[in-house]
């Protein structure tokens, strides 16, 4: 069955980066694009870019661009989000989301991302 | 930038239809998708392509679009299926709406 499989939650300083990593298994990960969506606390959902794992395409949303790098590594199946120059806005619960029909069909479980001096 | 508008919150009784609007511009000219959230869970595709159900999704689930607006209809709602329902549209990238939250009474 499809799964994505996140990494686990992290703590950082104001001014750090953090990285987080999306393991596909189940289906042929070259195949579709993966997506990073991420929820702040009561906050809608919010699309920061995509990968087309691939080819390694990307996209980012202009909100975060400069900040934000998407990555695939296709022998191991899976995708990074790293976010620079981390604000406590930035805290958040940060997912991958694989697409599918102008929308996303699987999901990971979600990284909780805590900026915290 | 482009946004989608939902109301806050909707609330139903056991067995009744809920109904859920998404609007916004030229919306119509756009796939629209429909995730339900549970608290501390990720979300759950549910209805794509304006009205399509992926496997899994029981059939009281539905979506219909009508000009800008699109509605997720929920028939014989059941107290499962309380919780946050975001609408996704494309717009050159990805936007969701604020979420509505289903309160089943």
């Amino acid at each position: 069955q499809v799964q994505l499989v996140q990494s686990g939650a992290e703590v950082k300083k104001p001014g750090a980066s953090v990285k987080v990593s999306c393991k596909a298994s189940g289906y042929s990960f070259t195949k579709y694009a993966i997506y990073w969506v991420r929820q702040a606390p009561g906050q809608r959902l919010e699309w920061m870019g995509w990968i087309i794992a691939g080819n390694g395409n990307t996209k980012y949303s202009q909100k975060f661009q400069g900040r934000v790098t998407i990555t695939s590594d296709t022998s191991a199946s899976t995708s990074y989000m790293e976010l620079s120059g981390l604000g406590s806005e930035d805290t958040a619960v940060y997912y991958c989301a694989r697409s599918y029909n102008y929308g996303y069909d699987y999901w990971g479980q979600g990284t909780l991302v805590t900026v915290s001096s | 930038s482009y946004e989608l508008t939902q109301p806050p919150s909707v609330s139903v009784s056991p067995g009744q239809t809920a109904s859920i609007t998404c609007s916004g511009g030229k919306l119509g000219d756009k796939h629209t998708c429909w995730y339900q959230q549970k608290p501390g869970q990720s979300p759950v595709l549910v209805i794509y392509q304006d009205s399509k159900r992926p496997s899994g999704i029981p059939e009281r689930f539905s979506g219909s679009k009508s000009g800008n607006t699109a509605t997720l209809t929920i028939s014989g709602t059941q107290a499962v299926d309380e919780a946050e329902y975001y609408c996704q549209a494309w717009d050159s990238s990805t936007v969701f709406g604020g979420g509505t939250k289903l309160t089943v009474l």
